[in-house]
């Protein structure tokens, strides 16, 4: 079955550290990947795309895609408590356009 | 530039009645993918609008039904509610039918239906 995998966390890390969220999907034909932020009670709001293979950065934000092993990576760095969100990993999966979403993990950044 | 605005943001309705959400695109934008999320859940795609046709359709029974007008804005129409689709229902909006590769959707606030 096609999934995106994402661990649900909480992910805890203190203010000013890098946190590391990571994505695992099934199809290794997949060409597109994507990160949302979602705020409680919001919706989701993109940060990052990336299509090829290696790092995207933008800002505090890297993305890291590892297409042999399948699995994207978020690297937030200089964490501040309103990074605080639920993160969400997306993905086209089996040939399709429309992106996957995993479940998310949620991310506390504590002062 | 306005982004993607769904009406109404609060919905409660009783079980077996029946609900329509509306949903502009962003400005620029001509495609309107529809999504259910539960809650601790991402998002669940319902189906996707391009040129007035449903281009592809997620698992979701034919209660769950959808249009596109001319001007690109859309409805999602669900009849006979039952209690699990209590969620928020979240619109995206892209540009040229989603080319693979390419598509970027941005989401609008959402609409949280409660069914009682």
């Amino acid at each position: 079955q096609k999934e995106v995998e994402q661990n649900s966390g909480p992910l805890s890390v203190p203010e000013g550290a890098i946190a590391s969220l990571n994505c695992t999907y099934s199809d290794r034909g997949s060409q597109s990947f994507f990160w949302y932020r979602q705020y409680s009670g919001k919706s989701p709001e993109l940060i990052m795309f990336i299509y090829s293979n290696g790092d995207k950065e933008d800002g505090r934000f890297t993305a890291q895609l590892n297409k042999a092993s399948q699995y994207v990576s978020l690297l937030i760095r200089d964490s501040q408590p309103s990074d605080s969100a639920t993160y969400l990993c997306a993905v086209d999966l089996g040939g399709s356009y429309i992106p996957t979403f995993g479940r998310g993990t949620s991310l506390i950044v504590h002062p | 530039d306005a982004g993607v605005t769904q009406s109404p943001t609060h919905l409660i309705k009783t079980r077996g009645q029946q609900v329509t959400l509306r949903c502009s695109p962003k400005s620029g934008h001509d495609t309107v993918s529809w999504y259910q999320q539960a809650l601790g859940q991402g998002p669940q795609f319902i189906f996707q609008y391009y040129e007035e046709e449903e281009r592809q359709r997620g698992n979701f029974p034919d209660r769950f039904s959808g249009h596109q007008f001319p001007n690109y804005s859309s409805e999602l129409n669900v009849n006979a509610l039952l209690l699990g689709d209590s969620a928020l229902y979240l619109c995206a909006s892209s540009l040229g039918g989603g080319v693979r590769a390419k598509n970027i959707q941005y989401f609008g606030a959402g609409t949280r239906l409660s069914v009682l």
